[in-house]
C-alpha cells in the first residue's frame, strides 16, 4: 500500500533554533517528492520538489534531502522564525497507467516560540 | 497576480441540502483537483480533471459531484448523500500531470453542518 509517514506529529522549538522534519514513504513507482508549508486556515504552498536523481534542494532557510534507496526525506529549517509556525506536509507522487497520483502525509505541526 | 480563488471561505450546510464550493484559477492550468482535509489525516482526493469537459473520481468521490465546463472553473457540489461533510476543502491546479509540476492550492473552504 502506498503510504507517506511523517514524524514527529508536532514540534515546539525556540526562535532561532534549527529543526529537522522526517518523511518516510512506501510509494512505488516513485515519481517525485514535494514539501509544502501550510499556514492555519490557508492552502499549502510549495517549498521544494525533488525527483529521483536529486538528493538535496534548498529554498532559503529550508533544505530538503532525499534518499531514494531508504525511501526517506527530511526537511531542515535553519534559524527558525515565528513565521515558520505552520504544518509541513510531505507529498510523494506516483504514476499508474500514465496518470499521476499524489500521496499526502499527515503533516508535522511546527510551533516556533519567541 | 495569478492564483486560485476559492469561495466562500466558510459555508454552512443544513440537513438534506446540497451546497456548491467555487474554485476559479487564472493560471491557465489544464489540471484541477479537489481535496478534503480532516484533522490528523492527509489530504484525500475527491475529484480531478485534466481537461475541460472531463473529470475522474478520486479516492473519496461518493456524495460529491463536479463539473468542468470552463478551463478556469471547477466547482464542487457536496450533496445530501455525503453524510459527514464537515471538513476543510482545498482546490488545486497544475499545468498538467508531469514529473516536476507543482500543484498550486487555493486557501480553502471550511464546511460545517448546521
Amino acid at each position: 500500500k502506498n503510504q507517506v509517514e511523517q514524524s514527529p506529529q508536532s514540534l515546539i522549538i525556540l526562535e532561532g533554533k534549527n529543526c529537522t522534519l522526517q518523511c518516510n514513504y512506501t510509494v512505488s513507482p516513485f515519481s517525485n517528492l514535494r514539501w509544502y508549508k501550510q499556514d492555519t486556515g490557508r492552502g499549502p504552498v510549495s517549498l521544494t520538489i525533488m525527483t529521483f536523481s536529486e538528493n538535496t534542494k534548498s529554498n532559503g532557510r529550508y533544505t530538503a534531502t532525499l534518499d531514494a534507496d531508504t525511501k526517506q526525506s527530511s526537511l531542515h529549517i535553519t534559524a527558525s522564525q515565528l513565521s515558520d509556525s505552520a504544518s509541513y506536509i510531505c507529498v510523494v507522487s506516483t504514476t499508474t497507467s500514465g496518470t499521476y497520483k499524489y500521496i499526502f502525509g499527515t503533516g508535522t505541526r511546527l510551533k516556533v516560540l519567541a | 497576480d495569478g492564483g486560485i480563488t476559492q469561495s466562500p471561505k466558510y459555508l454552512f450546510r443544513k440537513e438534506g441540502q446540497n451546497v456548491t464550493l467555487s474554485c476559479e484559477q487564472n493560471l491557465n492550468h489544464d489540471a484541477m483537483y479537489w481535496y478534503r482535509q480532516d484533522p490528523g489525516q492527509g489530504l484525500r482526493l475527491i475529484y480531478y480533471s485534466q481537461i475541460v469537459n472531463d473529470f475522474q473520481k478520486g479516492d473519496i468521490a461518493e456524495g460529491y459531484s463536479v463539473s468542468r465546463e470552463k478551463k478556469e472553473s471547477f466547482p464542487l457540489t457536496v450533496t445530501s448523500a455525503q453524510k459527514n461533510p464537515t471538513a476543510f476543502y482545498l482546490c488545486a491546479s497544475s499545468p498538467r500531470d508531469s514529473t516536476i509540476v507543482t500543484q498550486h492550492f487555493g486557501d480553502g473552504t471550511r464546511l460545517s453542518i448546521l
